[in-house]
């Protein structure tokens, strides 16, 4: 069974830009979550998608969005970027977020690096 | 004050020894993970609780509700197991069920 996903693995942007990430789940896999890791923040939770629709949402500015397609496939647009920007961000699927179903499964991040 | 503590912030200890770490939380949840991080970012997900014990091989995390506290053991300690251990809490609360993590704890096991 094919693990978390995500593309591209790494990247370099410069300020001002936007950028697009993506994750594919796990198969079956209804719920993604997305969280970025930064040395001076941690991981910190972005977003929640279950069934396409967004459940919870962290404290992100709005040039955080995200969104999640029919095959629950993930992804995450980051616009207007900034420095802060650059961090590792990880994507994370579950069956869904429920009590005996929410184990999450990570996968290896995307890298993004703002200069 | 962070909704999630970690202790200890670093753990230096020989190959065989008993390790726990410990999470200290201060908000309702509906579980609680522990999260393995390696060096080169690649994140498992070791348990999820929301009560009682659970075990895996040498790994056994508790969590007593009434006291919003959890702990991971590893018995036996083997270098392989050096990385960065994070407690992560879901919260309780429709419409912010978000996943709020400890600042890790960074183990290392000398042979």
């Amino acid at each position: 069974k094919a693990g978390v996903t995500q593309t591209p693995r790494y990247l370099i942007k410069t300020r001002g830009q936007q950028v697009t990430l993506s994750c594919s789940p796990i198969s079956g896999h209804r719920s993604v979550s997305w969280y970025q890791q930064t040395p001076g923040q941690g991981l910190q939770f972005l977003f929640e998608y279950f069934s396409e629709t967004q459940r919870n949402k962290g404290n992100f500015p709005g040039r955080f969005s995200g969104r999640q397609f029919s095959n629950s496939r993930s992804e995450m647009n980051v616009s207007t970027l900034e420095l802060g920007d650059s961090a590792l961000y990880l994507c994370a699927s579950s069956l869904d977020p429920g009590m005996n179903t929410g184990e999450l499964f990570f996968g290896e991040g995307s890298r993004l690096t703002v200069l | 004050k962070n909704e999630v503590e970690q202790s200890p912030q670093n753990l230096t200890a020989q190959e065989g020894e008993f390790i726990t770490i410990n999470c200290s939380y201060s908000v309702g949840i509906s579980a609680l993970h522990w999260l393995q991080q390696h060096p080169g970012g690649g994140i498992v997900s070791l348990f999820m609780l929301s009560s009682g014990k659970k075990k895996h091989g040498r790994l056994i995390a508790t969590i007593n509700i009434q006291e919003k506290h959890s702990s991971l053991h590893i018995t036996a300690s083997h270098p392989r197991d050096s990385a960065v251990y994070i407690c992560a809490v879901r919260l309780w609360g429709r419409g912010n069920e978000k996943l709020t993590f400890g600042t890790g704890t960074r183990l290392t096991i000398i042979p």
